[in-house]
């Protein structure tokens, strides 16, 4: 199965920082199949986005996804005080589908 | 809007079946789309179970494959889980969600402790 590492594990930031997040495969994640989620405590998650850019339906556009291969990043242009949360990335190129151990990001 | 609830006994003892059900609303599970699980241990991340299509086609982790079933009452729209011989490392929040291979709708979440 594909292992997904996410770093750091922790980002500590201002509202109105720039965050960059980092997944990376074991193995070549086929098309581009990686998305994105944050989950907040107590919450369902929620997709941020699919095919390693694409956003989802109402995601701000201050969420940003790029990469390929086995390097992806999550970018968030400018952080909101409601963007404080864990995010997830996870792989579905090759079952099973499998998830990284999340990045939380933190108010500093 | 799609919405996902989990429902099911929050304790379970060790060696027993865990079952849980996810009631389905704002869409007919029969209109398509796999439906799936996932779980998330305390502290851990988070570990896709397993999922179903409306006809009953499944496809599982090949980690828990021996323990799950997955199951689809489309009468009901809803479909559940079990998973047998639960020790404590069962121990999670048992999501469940719409499985277009990502995850675009998922319920709350449901902790389900195995201890005696």
């Amino acid at each position: 199965e594909i292992v997904l590492t996410q770093s750091p594990g922790t980002l500590s930031l201002s509202p109105g920082e720039r965050a960059t997040l980092s997944c990376r495969a074991s193995q070549s994640v086929s098309s581009s199949y990686l998305a994105w989620y944050q989950k907040k405590t107590g919450q369902a998650p929620r997709l941020l986005i699919y095919g390693a850019s694409s956003r989802a339906t109402g995601i701000p556009d201050r969420f940003s996804g790029s990469g390929s291969g086995t390097d992806f990043t999550l970018t968030i242009s400018r952080l909101e005080p409601e963007d404080f949360a864990v995010y997830y990335c996870q792989q579905y190129g090759s079952s099973p589908w499998t998830f990284g151990q999340g990045t939380k990001v933190e108010i500093k | 809007q799609v919405q996902l609830q989990e429902s099911g006994p929050g304790l379970v003892k060790p060696s027993e079946t865990l079952s849980l059900t996810c009631a389905v609303s704002g869409y007919s599970i029969s209109s398509g789309y796999y439906w799936g699980w996932i779980r998330q241990p305390p502290g851990k991340g988070l570990e896709w179970i397993g999922s179903i299509y409306h006809s009953g086609s499944t496809y599982y982790n090949p980690s828990l494959k021996s323990r799950v079933t997955i199951s689809v009452d489309t009468s009901k729209n809803q479909f559940s889980l079990k998973l047998s011989s639960v020790t404590a490392a069962d121990t999670a929040v048992y999501c469940c969600a719409r499985d277009v291979s990502y995850f675009d709708y998922w319920g709350q979440g449901t902790l389900v402790t195995v201890s005696s």
